[in-house]
């Protein structure tokens, strides 16, 4: 049972526009959410996070939102840039079991000139 | 700093092998983690050591052997594996268990 679901596996945006990646997740437990990105060969690096008493929490050019009724996050990146093109994963858990991270099963993006 | 490190990077050995992965990391940071990726897959946890005591398991195989040294050092002792095993291992630390975690750039295993 998937828990966490990353329904597109692949997007591809043009450098400069907007890149939105989705997640999805159906356990109503979780209340902390996370996005890393991941390059070939390396680990992934954590890029921003969202606590569920916020619907929204931006770091530079990296915002997530958080609908917590439809059970949703997104992850925009604007503007979208070469060195963003790599696999993000969203990945989810609830207080109490913070240590045990539920992940999607990633995106992969593909900036383009 | 937020900097994880694994040795050795890549890994190859046979069934009937003993081998160790090693991950280290000098943020003081009182949790470690190990998990294992497929290939197209989501990493799933493994273990959880918090104050180098082992607070999860995640029923894995006792193939896998976990050993927290110290509060800088994570080892996972591997044992008669089978290939289905090979996988990029990774580890992962965090101030607290609670906290984000930060992970290493992984050891790729092959078993033949």
């Amino acid at each position: 049972d998937q828990q966490v679901k990353q329904n597109s596996p692949s997007l591809s945006v043009q450098e400069g526009r907007i890149s939105i990646l989705n997640c999805d997740y159906t356990n109503s437990m979780f209340d902390y959410f996370l996005w890393y990105k991941k390059y070939p060969a390396e680990g992934p690096t954590f890029l921003i996070s969202i606590s569920s008493i916020k619907d929204k929490n931006e770091d530079g050019r990296f915002t997530v939102f958080l609908n917590k009724s439809a059970k949703h996050l997104s992850l925009h990146i604007v503007p979208s840039q070469p060195g963003d093109s790599a696999v993000y994963f969203c990945a989810a858990s609830w207080t109490g079991t913070a240590s045990k991270l539920t992940f999607g099963t990633g995106t992969r993006l593909q900036v383009t000139l | 700093d937020t900097e994880v490190t694994q040795t050795p990077k890549h890994l190859v050995m046979g069934m009937t092998n003993k081998k160790s992965l090693k991950c280290e990391q000098h943020m003081g940071h009182r949790a470690m983690y190990w998990y294992k990726q497929k290939a197209k897959k989501p990493p799933e946890l493994m273990f959880v050591y918090s104050y180098e005591k082992l607070s999860i398991n995640e029923s894995v195989p006792s193939r896998f052997s976990p050993e927290c040294p110290n509060s800088s050092l994570l080892n996972l002792h591997l044992h008669a594996l089978q290939p289905e095993d090979s996988a990029l291992y990774l580890c992962a630390s965090s101030q607290e268990s609670e906290d984000t975690q930060y992970f290493g750039p992984g050891t790729r295993l092959t078993v033949l």
